[in-house]
């Protein structure tokens, strides 16, 4: 089984802290994604990894900076998080090849007080 | 542009109703086809997929779709809904070539009163 960890389920930030998001996968995955998920607006990718040191921005990067080290790590870093940031954050991972599905993680509902 | 447009966004059924949730997409080329859902509470999962074949296809807990290439649809259908269906449901899809990005819709909320 293809198992995705988020770092927390739940996470209380003040504007304009550092606040860092980080998803761990154990299938040795080349791709991985972020994404936020909000009421009425489905998930909106914000960025992707399909190899270490490498990204690509999504829909909505702005606000937003990611950093992948490591294969199996992909963490979202929120420089200056603002209030229109709180939502829930998922992250997905798949290997490469056009015929397979994405894993998600448990998500990080993430506030912004 | 790349979209998914999921035209019910919030169902309300009683049990052992019959279930059918509309998708339609609008992307190049060839694609794959997905339907996930989220459990109260709970992650993503994935409920069924189409990457080829036949057009019909079947997926956990009783729930199939069919795509109709003609009409850019992939919607979902159960016979008969139970109250354990409560959940939130997606389409996306996906090119078979590139980044593979997803491009997700917005989402039903299906209510399954007991």
């Amino acid at each position: 089984d293809v198992k995705v960890t988020q770092s927390s389920r739940y996470l209380v930030k003040r504007t304009g802290e550092k606040v860092f998001l980080e998803c761990v996968q154990d299938m040795d995955h080349e791709n991985m994604f972020w994404y936020r998920q909000d009421p009425g607006l489905g998930l909106r990718l914000i960025y992707f990894s399909y190899d270490v040191k490498m990204k690509e921005k999504g829909d909505i990067p702005e606000g937003y900076s990611v950093s992948r080290e490591k294969k199996e790590r992909f963490s979202l870093i929120l420089e200056s998080a603002s209030t229109n940031q709180t939502s829930m954050y998922l992250c997905a991972t798949f290997p490469s090849g056009a015929y397979y599905e994405q894993y998600f993680g448990p998500g990080t509902r993430l506030t912004v007080t | 542009a790349q979209s998914v447009s999921q035209h019910n966004h919030h169902v309300i059924l009683s049990e052992a109703a019959s279930l059918e949730l509309g998708c339609n997409y609008s992307y190049g080329g060839t694609v794959n086809l997905f339907w996930y859902v989220q459990y109260p509470g709970q992650h993503l999962q994935l409920l069924l997929k189409y990457f080829s074949g036949d057009p019909l296809v079947k997926g956990i807990k009783g729930f199939e779709a069919e795509f109709i290439k003609s009409k850019f649809s992939f919607n979902l259908r159960k016979p008969s809904v139970q109250w354990s269906d409560t959940a939130e449901y997606f389409c996306a899809v996906s090119s078979t070539s590139g980044t593979y990005k997803y491009i997700f819709g917005t989402g039903t909320r299906l209510k399954v009163l007991a």
